[in-house]
């Protein structure tokens, strides 16, 4: 079945720098594929998405790549800041089921 | 996100139980779906629906089963619990709409331990 794999499990960055993470998955017919945040405690949120007719999207400090050829996507956070401290999960799903796949997610931690 | 409730928050119970854990929403969807999140596993999905009359089991069924009440409603039963659906649940709904796939808005969670 369909598999997305996410990498890293655990990212560490000073407040200020960049932040990415990579997800790749296994079935070429998917076409669309959000990015969740989840802050300690709380519930998933979205928090962009890019579908398939695209390579990037940016919302301000935030942009997601998308590279088809590779079966990869990644999200990249500029200028990271305290806020940005939660875990991160990609998914990705196809037309003809319309389930989203999950990546294991990534903690990201903002360090002063 | 108010929207979307679930109850309870947090339940203990123990091996052989019967529990259902419960999940409203006042957004119109159509479409809602049962997760459960494990540490270093991600979201797995356990059932969705895209209306009352249409249910599927997602990719770790087994153990579960779930119900439509209404479009608003949709219930998730473990028969017989164990130990190792200790986990968190979320209930998730979405909107259909002419795009593919569209956002999932989350619930609170569930917190369920079974000793």
């Amino acid at each position: 079945g369909e598999n997305v794999e996410q990498h890293p499990s655990t990212l560490s960055v000073q407040e200020g720098d960049s932040a990415v993470i990579k997800c790749t998955y296994s079935d070429s017919a998917s076409n669309y594929f959000p990015w969740y945040k989840q802050e300690l405690g709380k519930r998933p949120q979205l928090i962009i998405d890019i579908r398939s007719n695209v390579g990037e999207k940016k919302d301000q400090r935030i942009a997601v790549t998308l590279n088809k050829t590779a079966k990869h996507f990644s999200l990249h956070i500029t200028e990271t800041q305290p806020e940005d401290s939660a875990v991160y999960f990609c998914a990705a799903s196809k037309n003809s089921n319309y389930q989203l796949i999950w990546g294991a997610g990534t903690k990201l931690i903002i360090k002063p | 996100d108010a929207d979307v409730t679930q109850t309870p928050r947090n339940r203990i119970t123990k091996t052989g139980k019967r529990i259902m854990l419960e999940c409203s929403q006042t957004k119109g969807h159509d479409r809602m779906y049962w997760y459960r999140q494990d540490p270093g596993l991600g979201l797995r999905l356990i059932y969705y629906s895209f209306d009352v009359k249409d249910i599927n089991k997602g990719e770790i069924s087994d153990g579960y089963s779930v119900s439509r009440q209404a479009q608003a409603k949709f219930s998730l039963s473990l028969e017989s619990a164990i130990p190792n659906q200790t986990a968190l649940y979320f209930c998730a709904t979405s909107e259909t709409t002419t795009a593919t796939t569209d956002t999932q808005y989350f619930g609170p969670g569930t917190r369920l331990t079974v000793l």
